[in-house]
């Protein structure tokens, strides 16, 4: 069974920095991209980054390159989300989620991590 | 940037009933597009890819279709358990967008 587990959210001042942890099982988690995708509160979906299998090539959206990276380590099944420069409307629950083989779409998703950004 | 619009934003339907929910793309995003469907509390969870293939273990009552710019998820015989929150997504070009989202609740 493919699981994703976040750790690492939680309340942070503006400005600040948070790193988030996603570990993977029940996948071989080398052969697939993974994603981390937000939702703010009551809010919609908003990708945040993708990363290859590999680790060499990033994609961000505007409203976070320069401030966010995401990385992986496939020894470890975990992919992390380095964020940097934390801004009020990163106020979120982040997801990370794992490619499906059959197109560049998110066949699972972690359960999500809380991330509150307020003085 | 690829604008994604969905509509409605919200919609009430009776068990039984067939229900479709529209997602318009601001340019040809050529069947790269996926639905989910976020049940309230829970994570997404992926129900169509490439605009009309069922993903495994999706239930046949849902379907998907539309090329071009327009495209639509429908749900035949609605149950109980399909209360939730739809999201379309398109992922022909980065950055990747979602539609604003579809409330469907019971009448």
């Amino acid at each position: 069974e493919v699981q994703l587990v976040e750790t690492g959210g939680g309340l942070v001042q503006p400005g600040r920095s948070l790193k988030l942890s996603c570990v993977a099982s029940g996948f071989t988690f080398s052969s697939y991209w993974m994603y981390w995708i937000r939702q703010a509160p009551g809010k919609g979906l908003e990708w945040v980054s993708s990363i290859n299998t590999d680790g060499g090539s990033t994609y961000y959206p505007d409203s976070v390159k320069g401030r966010f990276t995401i990385s992986r380590d496939n020894a470890e099944n975990t992919v992390y989300l380095q964020m940097n420069s934390l801004r009020s409307e990163d106020t979120a629950t982040y997801y990370c989620a794992k490619e499906a083989m059959m197109a560049y779409v998110m066949d699972a998703w972690g359960q999500g991590a809380s991330v509150t950004v307020s003085s | 940037d690829i604008q994604m619009t969905q509509s409605p934003a919200s919609l009430s339907a009776s068990l039984g009933e067939t229900v479709t929910i529209e997602c318009r793309a601001s340019e040809d995003i050529y069947n790269g597009l996926a639905w989910y469907q976020q049940k309230p509390g829970k994570s997404p969870q992926l129900l169509i890819y490439n605009a009309n293939s069922l993903h495994t273990g999706v239930p046949s009552r849902f379907s998907g279709s539309g090329s071009g710019t327009q495209y639509s998820l429908k749900i035949n015989s609605l149950q109980s358990e399909d209360v939730a929150s739809y999201f379309c997504q398109q992922y022909y070009d980065y950055p990747w967008t979602f539609g604003g989202g579809t409330k469907l609740e019971l009448k």
